[in-house]
């Protein structure tokens, strides 16, 4: 069973870049049995859940078209990781961020990371 | 967007009791909705995929129902355990979108 942990700064300033990893264990990233579409999902304070994008296991990324292109999933091999960057942040991009996995896209995101909180404040 | 909308927005009911949670959505999406359970401070686990397939490890007395734009999540007799914040999820259409949450409560 694939297991996901987010990693990265808990803090961030206004208008900097939010830079998060999720490290894949259990399996190859580049196994595609474990999985086709490496995601992230966030989640506000007290809110609802939000999908921010995901990125194929032949690397076309798809994103939420709210983040106005702010936004950018990458993989890293070498490293068993994928990446989400968001940049131009403000208060309103506070939120737990969650990365998961899906086999194919509509079967839903399973497993999840426990996720990890960003604030963003000056 | 396709949007989802949930209900009802919050749920009372006692450990034994079958309740049922309804999600709509704006457009016809086939069988391409999931459910998820979420506990505070933990992730969500998909509880159910493609409108009815229980996922495995989760219990038999969860079931989901429909097609097209209606949907519902049924647990059977409710345990101790189950109360928790539901969300259905549509994977039909980018981008992914879900609906705004049900919380069960005691």
């Amino acid at each position: 069973q694939v297991q996901l942990q987010e990693s990265g700064p808990g803090l961030v300033e206004p208008s900097q870049t939010l830079s998060l990893i999720c490290s894949v264990s259990g399996g190859s990233i580049s196994d595609t049995t474990f999985g086709y579409y490496w995601t992230w999902i966030r989640q506000h304070p007290g809110k609802g859940l939000e999908w921010i994008g995901y990125i194929y296991h032949s690397g076309s990324a798809y994103y939420n078209p709210s983040l106005k292109g702010r936004v950018t999933i990458s993989v890293d091999t070498s490293s068993n990781q994928f990446s989400l960057e968001l940049t131009s942040v403000t208060v309103a991009d506070t939120a737990v961020y969650y990365c998961a996995n899906s086999l194919a896209a509509r079967l839903g995101f399973d497993p999840w990371g426990q996720g990890t909180l960003v604030t963003v404040s000056s | 967007d396709i949007q989802m909308t949930q209900s009802p927005s919050s749920l009372s009911a006692s450990v034994g009791d079958r309740v049922t949670i309804t999600c709509r959505a704006t457009q016809s999406i086939s069988d391409y909705v999931n459910w998820y359970q979420q506990t505070p401070g933990k992730a969500p686990i998909l509880v159910i995929s493609t409108a009815s397939t229980l996922q495995s490890g989760a219990p038999s007395r969860f079931s989901g129902s429909g097609s097209g734009t209606d949907f519902a999540l049924t647990i059977s007799s409710l345990q101790p355990e189950d109360f928790a914040t539901y969300y259905c999820q549509q994977s039909y259409n980018i981008p992914f979108t879900f609906g705004q949450g049900t919380k069960l409560e005691i």
